[in-house]
């Protein structure tokens, strides 16, 4: 098994451009999880899926941060408009129950 | 969420020694977990707990869920340099999963 993939693993882009951070899961995981993880505030959990659909998105920080899954195999993670405070390294998890997830390597975001 | 405490943040050892960690909580988790992150890589998880005062070995790695079921502890035997890392705690309980701020050690050759 691959494990969750996620991409781009590095992304530098300036303040106010657009940002997507892609994340397939592990085949046969019906739970989606989408991280930040920072110096200051550790691991963040900003939102979760189960079988495709949002279950708890409270931690998204802003209307700037929109998640999707429009299938099992695949999900993003949308900033718009960027801002150099959302730098940070995001991950996804998978998992097939709750508790036990999967991470994916991360995308290290830089915005300048 | 609330992080959970995490203590010691880092830890400076002798490749040989043993390692001691724990995470504690105001409130009380059904599960309490325990991951390894390297650099520039993702959490793995190393070990699960399931029930109060269960303790569970991974290799030279034991942890236990304690009794109050708000604190857990991490045990690494006989410390290696690739034991490098950060070590996070995680407590669930229901749809509700905190992590710990971690802990960093190294290890001296």
């Amino acid at each position: 098994d691959a494990g969750v993939i996620q991409s781009p693993r590095h992304e530098v882009t300036e303040m106010g451009q657009e940002v997507t951070l892609r994340c397939k899961p592990i085949s046969g995981h019906d739970y989606l999880f989408w991280y930040r993880q920072t110096m200051m505030r550790g691991l963040e959990l900003l939102i979760y899926f189960n079988n495709n659909v949002p279950i708890d998105d409270s931690g998204m920080p802003e209307d700037r941060f929109s998640a999707k899954m429009p299938n099992a195999s695949f999900s993003t993670l949308k900033i718009q408009p960027s801002e150099p405070r959302d730098s940070a390294v995001y991950f996804c998890a998978s998992s097939s129950a709750f508790n036990i997830q999967y991470f994916g390597a991360g995308t290290r975001l830089s915005v300048l | 969420g609330q992080q959970l405490n995490q203590s010691p943040q880092s830890m400076f050892i002798q490749e040989g020694e043993d390692v001691s960690m724990n995470c504690t909580s105001s409130s009380i988790f059904n599960t309490w977990l325990w991951y390894k992150q390297d650099p520039g890589e993702g959490p793995v998880l190393l070990i699960a707990l399931y029930k109060a005062g269960e303790l569970t070995s991974n290799g030279r790695l034991t942890a236990q869920f304690g009794i109050t079921r708000k604190d857990s502890f991490l045990n690494i035997s006989a410390s290696i340099p690739s034991d490098v890392g950060i070590y996070f705690c995680a407590g669930q309980k229901g749809n509700d999963m905190r992590f710990g701020a971690g802990t960093r050690l190294t290890v001296k050759p």
